[in-house]
Formats: structure tokens, C-alpha cells, sequence
């Protein structure tokens, strides 16, 4: 079983649509958990950081993490085709334990005029 | 406050060739991570430095591949004797420093292509 599991898609959406992006993990130790837009040939950037269980809510996105389920969600309201790119779930241990950030394979979006 | 640069973008070698990628974090950030994103995959840890020393190069492959973060300068990923199956983008992440909350800011990436 891999560590982080995760959709490929291509997920194809008309604007205005909500989407829902999904990862499972199984490594328990996994305390941060992160959200990543890729656009086509550039660097990942940023788009959630999420401590431990919860929500977070930034704009149209909102970041979901469950714990007990392995389990955390990435919604984007009111798509629209600026937000086609690649989404990549991460996540890393907690402070003290190793820093590198274990990615899933990303689920390519696409929102459609 | 410039992001993290990563030259060269773009990189041919043929087999049997050397890469040297190279990655300057950003500003005031002491931490330096590169990864591997082969086609169709996601991105792989391959070693995390801070000046001068290698502190998890677990991601590694034991043969061909070293780096470094000098205390001047860029930090560097080599790869000597390149085959094929290195081709791939490889990117360059830092963070200010080791904390609960320090995010990891990517670079634009170094495309590799082995003829």
C-alpha cells in the first residue's frame, strides 16, 4: 500500500462547479497536511496548510483533514478554468521527525467555459 | 523578495554525461529539499540539506547521485553517468528554517532530458 493515495482523474468540470479532491494516506506519524496547484511545466505552489484534524477555509477553498479516516479533502467553490492545473495532496510528520513532504500523484483538473 | 531559483530550466545530456542542477533558496532560508517528478508520477523526496551538512538523504539513489549546500553559494544536485531513466523535472524547495509551521516554497524546476 502506498503511503499517500490519490486520484489521477483528469477530472473535467463546467465553471461555477464544485470540486472535490480527495487523498487517503496510511502512515499514522503524518501531522501536516498540504495542498499544492501545479500548473503545466512549473513549480508547485502553496494553496492549504492544515495542522493535525479540522477545517480550513481560505477564499473559494477549503482544506478538510481527517484523521481517524486517514483521510483529507480539498473543495473549491465556484470553479473557475484559472483553476485548471494539477493538485497535489502532501503531508509530512510532526516537528522533530523528518521534514520531507510525501506527495500523491496529483489529480489533474480541468474547468471548462 | 525573489523566490527560489533553480538553473538551469531546461537540461540535455547524453548517456554517460554529468548534471549539475542548481537551486538558491530563498532569501533568508536555510533549508533545501529537492525532489523528483518523473512523467505521470508525483514528486519523490530525494535529499533535504542545510548548509554544510546532508541531514535526510533517505530518497537518494545509492549510485550516480550527490549534493551539496555549500556555505556559499547555491546548493547543487549531481548527477554523474546519466542514463535515460534520470529524465525528469527536478525541484528545489526551501524553508526558512525547522519549525512546526515552515512551509516548503518550490522552485520552477530543472527539466532533465537524457538523449
Amino acid at each position: 500500500q502506498k503511503e499517500v493515495e490519490q486520484d489521477p482523474g483528469p477530472l473535467s468540470v463546467p465553471e461555477g462547479a464544485i470540486v472535490s479532491l480527495n487523498c487517503t494516506y496510511s502512515n499514522s506519524a503524518f501531522q501536516y497536511f498540504m495542498w499544492y496547484r501545479q500548473y503545466s511545466r512549473k513549480g508547485p505552489e502553496l494553496l492549504m496548510y492544515t495542522y493535525s484534524s479540522g477545517n480550513k477555509e481560505d477564499g473559494r477553498f477549503t482544506a478538510q483533514v481527517d484523521k481517524s479516516s486517514k483521510y483529507i479533502s480539498l473543495f473549491i467553490r465556484d470553479s473557475q478554468p484559472s483553476d485548471s492545473a494539477t493538485y497535489l495532496c502532501a503531508m509530512r510528520g510532526a516537528q522533530g521527525g523528518s521534514e520531507k513532504l510525501v506527495f500523491g500523484k496529483g489529480t489533474k483538473l480541468t474547468v471548462n467555459p | 523578495n525573489a523566490g527560489v531559483m533553480q538553473n538551469p530550466r531546461h537540461l540535455v545530456r547524453r548517456r554517460g554525461q554529468e548534471a549539475r542542477l542548481r537551486c538558491s533558496p530563498m532569501k533568508g532560508h536555510s533549508h533545501v529539499y529537492w525532489y523528483r517528478q518523473l512523467p505521470e508520477e508525483g514528486l519523490k523526496f530525494m535529499v533535504y540539506l542545510q548548509k554544510e551538512n546532508i541531514i535526510d538523504e533517505s530518497g537518494m539513489p545509492k549510485e550516480r547521485f550527490s549534493a551539496e549546500f555549500p556555505k556559499e553559494g547555491p546548493s547543487i544536485l549531481r548527477i554523474q553517468q546519466v542514463v535515460r531513466g534520470d529524465s525528469a523535472a527536478y525541484f528545489c524547495a526551501s524553508s526558512p528554517q525547522q519549525g512546526a509551521d515552515d512551509e516548503q516554497f518550490f522552485g520552477p524546476g530543472t527539466r532533465l532530458t537524457v538523449l
